[in-house]
């Protein structure tokens, strides 16, 4: 059974913060990605990585950045919180390259006040 | 501009009916389908999927429905039933793409409520 964790359910932080939003998988999964979530526009993928130290932009990369350095965690930083990044933060993992099911964790509801 | 397209924010069904949920695409790359259910407080969960080689793909309660010359697909859960109250997520990808992963796109979601 495919388990993704992420490190908080709820978080809130000030506006100028550094914020780390960890991830862990438990199925050797190569792939890994960071979504948001906001009503209206669904899940937006914002990075992925499809191997340890690889990464790739999503769509809305930017005020993001993600570290990878080993298969089983993928982290994403906001280097400055800022209020717009209010949302909820989901993570997800998928077996290789050619896959295309993506296995869900619980996700993180960020407030940035 | 959203390539996949869930124009319906909500919907209510009786227990017992049809729930039909709809998704329009606009990216004709697109051939591979998959639907996604998310309750609260919880991620996504993976439902069903169809290939654009297929125009029906049917797994117990839930039914996919893909006419590619409209560019919409459609699924449909009968009988209905309260515990499938959730938000329904329609999933795209271009399944020939050939980079580092497979990405998905999402639509807007369709919460779905079934009244007992």
């Amino acid at each position: 059974d495919v388990k993704v964790t992420q490190s908080s359910r709820y978080l809130v932080k000030r506006t100028g913060e550094k914020v780390f939003l960890e991830c862990v998988q438990d199925m050797d999964h190569e792939n890994m990605f960071w979504y948001r979530q906001d009503p209206g526009l669904g899940l937006r993928l914002i990075y992925f990585s499809y191997d340890v130290k690889m990464k790739e932009k999503g769509d809305i990369p930017e005020g993001y950045s993600v570290s990878r350095e080993k298969k089983e965690r993928f982290s994403l930083i906001l280097e400055s919180a800022s209020t717009n990044q209010t949302s909820m933060y989901l993570c997800a993992s998928s077996l290789g390259h050619q896959a295309y099911e993506q296995y869900f964790g619980p996700g993180t509801r960020l407030t940035v006040t | 501009d959203q390539q996949v397209k869930q124009n319906s924010p909500s919907l209510s069904v009786q227990e017992g009916r049809i729930s039909i949920l709809n998704c329009d695409y606009t990216n004709s790359m697109f051939d591979y389908f998959l639907w996604y259910k998310k309750y609260p407080a919880e991620g996504p969960t993976f439902l069903i999927s169809i290939s654009s080689i297929k125009d029906k793909n049917e797994d117990g309660r839930f039914t996919v429905f893909l006419n590619k010359s409209a560019k919409h697909l459609s699924l449909h859960i009968v009988p209905s039933q309260p515990g499938d109250s959730a938000v329904y997520f329609c999933a795209a990808l271009d399944y020939s793409f050939s980079g580092s992963a497979r990405q998905l796109t999402f639509g807007s979601g369709t919460q779905l409520t079934v009244l007992p």
